[in-house]
């Protein structure tokens, strides 16, 4: 099983600074990682997909880079609705694995 | 209006079973692959159960092997999850989601979940 491993566990930040989440994977994935957004109480929403595409109707702000086992998440500038949680997933191998998340909270 | 609503979620007993419905709307249903994914309680998610388009195969987590089954029926476009031999550590809310055409296993659409609670 590919383990997903991400850091750090609680992001705390400003509105209007920049988010950086990282993701490793125990081993590679190439390019076959998304990333995802969850506020509470809501479904997840697919964010970013193999490595770096944005899904459908996200904002540019939300980029993703990455390869291999190590991937990034960058928000450039932190809107009042980016506070959530956000988790990585791998696609390469079964089982489909996700990563423990991370928590981007106002600081 | 494109969605996925999950339903058949409740309180059942260790060892009992349940059975979840996903009713798929606004989109060709038969044309994508479905996946089951649980979120337990303030944690984080975990992917149980895909089935690919046909029911041409289906995938498990460990955990659920032999204890749940995943199935679609595509002329009522709708997704099912047969729980059965539950325990404590199901307790969960249960996601449908759809896989990406652009991606298999890549989950663009998620319902709004239904809880499973395992106590007695």
């Amino acid at each position: 099983e590919i383990v997903l491993t991400q850091s750090p566990a609680t992001l705390s930040l400003s509105p209007g600074e920049r988010a950086t989440l990282s993701c490793r994977a125990s081993q590679s994935v190439s390019s076959y990682f998304a990333w995802y957004q969850q506020k509470p109480g809501q479904a997840p929403r697919l964010l970013i997909y193999d490595a770096s595409n944005r899904a459908t109707g996200i904002p540019a702000r939300f980029s993703g880079s990455g390869s291999g086992t190590d991937f990034t998440l960058t928000i450039s500038s932190l809107e009042p609705e980016d506070f959530a949680v956000y988790y990585c997933q791998q696609r390469a191998n079964w089982p489909l694995t996700f990563g423990g998340g991370t928590k981007v909270e106002i600081k | 209006e494109v969605q996925l609503v999950e339903s058949g979620g409740g309180l059942v007993e260790p060892g009992g079973s349940l059975r979840l419905s996903c009713a798929a709307s606004g989109f060709t249903f038969s044309s994508y692959s479905m996946n089951w994914v649980r979120q337990a309680p303030g944690k984080g998610l975990e992917w149980v159960s895909s089935i690919l388009i046909n029911s041409g195969y289906m995938k498990y987590a460990d955990s659920v092997q032999g204890r749940f089954t995943i199935s679609r029926d595509d002329a009522k476009n709708s997704l099912y999850f047969q729980l059965s031999s539950l325990r404590a550590e199901d307790t969960a809310v249960y996601y449908c989601a759809r896989s990406a055409n652009f991606g298999y296993w890549y989950l663009d659409l998620w319902g709004r979940g239904t809880l499973v609670t395992v106590s007695s």
